[in-house]
């Protein structure tokens, strides 16, 4: 089945220093999420993303739709200890009954104080 | 108001037996999807639930069944419990008129002995 290409699998940064991952797929998505997950903790939506082009922004995270279709971004900006968890990707492919949600794999986001 | 709660928060099975897994959507929300999380991966898409009726399934064998009650909680069931089959189980629910943005429980800890 479909399967999201999520990058980098893991970041070591400083914090303050800005960060981006992007997420790629081998179809066209109508639907681009990005989640945050802490350990022992469900995902939780960060931000939905709806059409091509499309720029969103949820306090110091912002997150963009490819022009493709294909992709997806998420830049944290200035981060802070409590930025540190796997972000995941995840994306509603196009066409008709299509419901269930595809996830990457994660990427695990480490701040160093 | 509530999120989407789960029950129980963990359980241990041994290989062969049965176990059922409990969701109560987010007030307001009337679809619930199911996802397998194994360690260091993603989620992955078991089925989703709308109307009381499977409205999606994903890869997975039919020793995984569900159930949506009238008051749109529901049950996922897992027969004949390999020991691939523990994983973090996640339960999502969706409102009816954005079944695009998934808001997920803290899920059920199965471990298989």
């Amino acid at each position: 089945g479909q399967q999201l290409n999520q990058s980098p699998q893991s970041m070591f940064i400083q914090e303050g220093e800005d960060v981006s991952m992007n997420c790629t797929s081998s179809s066209i998505f109508n639907t681009w999420l990005w989640y945050k997950q802490d350990p022992g903790e469900g995902p939780v939506l960060l931000i939905a993303l709806y059409k091509a082009g499309e720029l969103t922004s949820n306090g110091r995270l912002t997150a963009q739709f490819g022009i493709t279709r294909k992709d997806s971004f998420l830049n944290i900006s200035a981060s802070i200890p409590s930025d540190v968890g796997i972000y995941f990707c995840a994306g509603r492919e196009a066409g008709a009954g299509s419901y269930q949600l595809t996830f990457g794999k994660g990427t695990k986001l480490s701040v160093i104080p | 108001d509530a999120g989407v709660t789960q029950s129980p928060t963990h359980l241990i099975k041994t290989r062969g037996q049965q176990v059922t897994l409990r969701c109560s959507p987010k007030s307001g929300h009337d679809t619930v999807s199911w996802y397998q999380q194994a360690l260091g991966q993603g989620p992955q898409f078991i089925f989703q639930y709308y109307e009381e009726e499977e409205r999606q399934r994903g890869n997975f064998p039919d020793r995984f069944s569900g159930h949506q009650f009238p008051n749109y909680s529901s049950e996922l069931n897992v027969n004949a419990l390999l020991l691939g089959d523990s994983a973090l189980y996640l339960c999502a629910s969706s409102p009816l008129d954005s079944y695009n943005e998934q808001f997920f429980g803290p899920g059920t800890r199965l471990t298989v002995l």
